[in-house]
């Protein structure tokens, strides 16, 4: 079974652009959240989608955004880039997305902002 | 909010020695609790969870105990091996269905 793929892997961009980072589930899972790495503050919950829906979401400003597609891929989106918003952009699926399930993680997308 | 509180790393330790990497919590409700690791290059990967209180979750030779009266979930293996080298983290996922990270705790094993 093919597992969770994030794409791209690494990117660079500039303050004010925007980036789309593409997550392909695997088979049969709905749920896809959305989570954001740095040293300083480790994990942060963005957003987890379920059946094309938003069903959660963390405390990050509007410039973060994400959509699932009928497939259950997912597409996260941040405009307006920062230098803060360099980070590892990690997307996670799971069966019904329920917090006593288990996360399926991806390796990630690393973002540079310069 | 629900929070997740865990040691602070990196932590060294030699091969085959005990390990413990402590993690509390604050939570209402009653929410299941998980260790992730991370091994280098990777993404994360479930370790072993516990979704009721005294629940004991075990793999790999890592345990934890859910202790609801001390709001903790430790992590301990009695010997450790150089493979273990990763960052751990805990998990919480609470009543609002949003599953929760610490910070994470790095570990080097030295062989």
């Amino acid at each position: 079974k093919a597992g969770v793929t994030q794409t791209p892997r690494y990117l660079i961009k500039t303050r004010g652009q925007q980036v789309t980072l593409s997550c392909s589930p695997i088979s049969g899972h709905r749920s896809v959240s959305w989570y954001q790495q740095t040293p300083g503050q480790g994990l942060q919950f963005l957003f987890e989608y379920f059946s094309e829906t938003q069903r959660n979401k963390g405390n990050f400003p509007g410039r973060f955004s994400g959509r699932q597609f009928s497939n259950s891929r997912s597409e996260m989106n941040v405009s307006t880039l920062e230098l803060g918003d360099s980070a590892l952009y990690l997307c996670a699926s799971s069966l019904e997305g329920r917090n006593t399930g288990e996360l399926f993680f991806g390796e990630g997308s690393r973002l540079t902002v310069l | 909010g629900n929070s997740v509180t865990q040691m602070e790393g990196p932590v060294t330790l030699s091969e085959e020695a005990f390990l413990t990497i402590n993690c509390t919590y604050t939570a209402t409700g009653y929410p299941s609790l998980f260790w992730y690791v991370q091994y280098p290059g990777e993404g994360l990967q479930l370790l072993l969870k516990a979704t009721k209180a005294d629940d004991k979750g075990s793999n790999k030779g890592f345990e934890a105990t859910y202790r609801k009266e001390t709001t903790s979930f430790h992590l301990e293996k009695g010997s450790v091996q150089v493979s273990d080298s990763a960052v751990y983290f805990c998990a919480l996922g609470g009543d609002d269905d949003k599953i929760i990270f610490g910070k994470g705790t790095r570990l080097h094993i030295l062989p």
